[in-house]
């Protein structure tokens, strides 16, 4: 069974840094893509970076490229993503995912985690 | 970037009855690349429906999904409790990956 779980997520102020961990379990980690999905308070889902299963592939939205760098230590099952110059609009509950396949430019997302949250806040 | 925009933003049904949702994108969706997520308060989306019109592993055959191009569109066919609860159409054709703005299926 495919287990994924998120953690690293707190409170930051803004303009802080945190680092979110995914630990991933019950399949070839290094064959996949995996992804970080946010979900802003009482908002929708945003997609927000993806990297592929060698780790030489990243993409990221818009909204985070320049602040937030996706790595991963296939040796270790562990999916990260580093979160710096942290705004309030940051806020959000942070899933990872992953993908069908490699395929990190075109991710669709099967199965989630539970999701950490982060605050940024004063 | 694709926009997907999913209506109604509400739907109020009762146990048992019809469910259509649409999501209509502002580009073509290469090969289908549609999904469809459900999800329940305090939980982690859940896969529903890839590909446009494939269910997910574990997914009761009340979900289908059919469209093609722009227009999509999620049914169930009788809904059971524990469907009511948000969803969220994806589209993966096309980086970057974008998300409709959900729709909420509620009790009548």
């Amino acid at each position: 069974e495919v287990q994924l779980l998120e953690s690293g997520g707190g409170l930051a102020q803004p303009g802080g840094s945190l680092r979110l961990s995914c630990a991933a379990s019950g399949f070839t980690f290094s064959s996949y893509a995996m992804s970080w999905v946010r979900q802003a308070p009482g908002k929708g889902l945003e997609w927000v970076s993806s990297v592929s299963g060698s780790g030489g592939g990243t993409y990221y939205a818009d909204s985070v490229k320049g602040r937030f760098t996706v790595s991963r230590d296939n040796p270790k099952n562990t999916l990260y993503l580093q979160m710096n110059s942290l705004r309030a609009e940051d806020t959000a509950v942070y899933y990872c995912s992953k993908d069908r396949g490699d395929y990190a430019d075109s991710v669709r997302f099967d199965p989630w985690g539970q999701g950490t949250l982060v605050t940024v806040s004063s | 970037e694709i926009v997907l925009a999913q209506s109604p933003g509400t739907l109020s049904l009762s146990p048992g009855e019809r469910a259509t949702l649409s999501c209509r994108a502002s580009q073509s969706v290469s090969g289908s690349f549609l999904a469809w997520y459900q999800q329940k308060p305090g939980q982690a989306p859940r896969l529903l429906i890839y590909g446009a019109s494939s269910r997910a592993a574990g997914i009761p055959d009340r979900f289908s999904g059919s469209g093609s191009g722009t227009d999509f569109t999620l049914t169930i066919s009788r809904l059971e409790p524990e469907d009511f609860a948000m969803y969220y159409c994806q589209q993966y054709g096309r980086s970057p990956v974008t998300f409709g703005q959900g729709t909420k299926v509620e009790i009548k």
